[in-house]
């Protein structure tokens, strides 16, 4: 079975500056991690995946993530954001078996100031 | 030309009484899924269906039944409902029998609301 820990619940910035959000995650087998993001009153959507290959991996937004074998993390980064970036940020982990199911963490808030 | 679309957006309703979540996807996917996010946001797979067979089922309480009259709907029905339920229900839906990898798309959510 899987599990992901999204260690901080609320993440404040300014502006323009740059942000991680941790996510660390725990499984006996290989897994697939996803970011997805979720604005005020509506669905998530996906930022980026890691199926394979190249460790860091690039999404929608200026979004970046790397995944971390060693340390079972896969953050995620933008080096400058936007007030338009407040949302809820939701890490996910999947095991590669069909019998596997996506796991969500509990989210983190990012709230940008001006 | 909404990807995934739910009704109703709002749901609120009384303790005991039986209600329905609609949910069809334009996308041309084969999976479906049920999520419910509870009020700390935490979100977590309900049901799977592909392709109108069910793949997932966690353990929900049993006065939850999923039915998916084709591919491209997946209903969620709700007995006796308790203040517990409330919450906000996402449908999603992905390509392929390959779901584990997929990149799921959401819709907009039902928020119930159990007085």
């Amino acid at each position: 079975a899987q599990s992901v820990t999204q260690l901080d619940s609320q993440v404040p910035v300014f502006e323009e500056a740059p942000v991680e959000l941790r996510c660390n995650y725990s499984s006996s087998v290989s897994v697939y991690l996803f970011w997805y993001v979720q604005y005020p009153n509506q669905g998530l959507q996906l930022l980026l995946k890691y199926l394979s290959g190249s460790t860091l991996v690039k999404g929608i937004n200026g979004f970046e993530a790397e995944f971390n074998k060693s340390q079972t993390s896969f953050h995620l980064r933008k080096p400058s954001v936007h007030i338009s970036d407040t949302a809820e940020y939701f890490c996910a982990v999947s095991g590669r078996s069909s019998a596997s199911k996506i796991i969500f963490g509990s989210g983190t808030r990012l709230s940008i100031r001006p | 030309d909404t990807a995934v679309s739910q009704t109703p957006k709002y749901l609120v309703t009384q303790m005991g009484n039986d209600k329905s979540i609609k949910c069809e996807q334009n996308l041309g996917h084969d999976t479906m899924y049920w999520y419910k996010q509870d009020s700390k946001k935490f979100l977590k797979i309900m049901f799977s269906y592909n392709n109108k067979e069910l793949i997932i089922n966690e353990t929900v309480p049993n006065r939850f039944s999923p039915k998916s009259p084709d591919k491209a709907h997946l209903n969620l029905h709700i007995n006796s409902l308790e203040l517990g339920d409330s919450a906000v229900y996402f449908c999603a839906s992905s390509q392929g029998t390959a779901h584990t990898q997929e990149t799921q798309y959401f819709g907009p959510g039902t928020r119930l609301l159990v007085l």
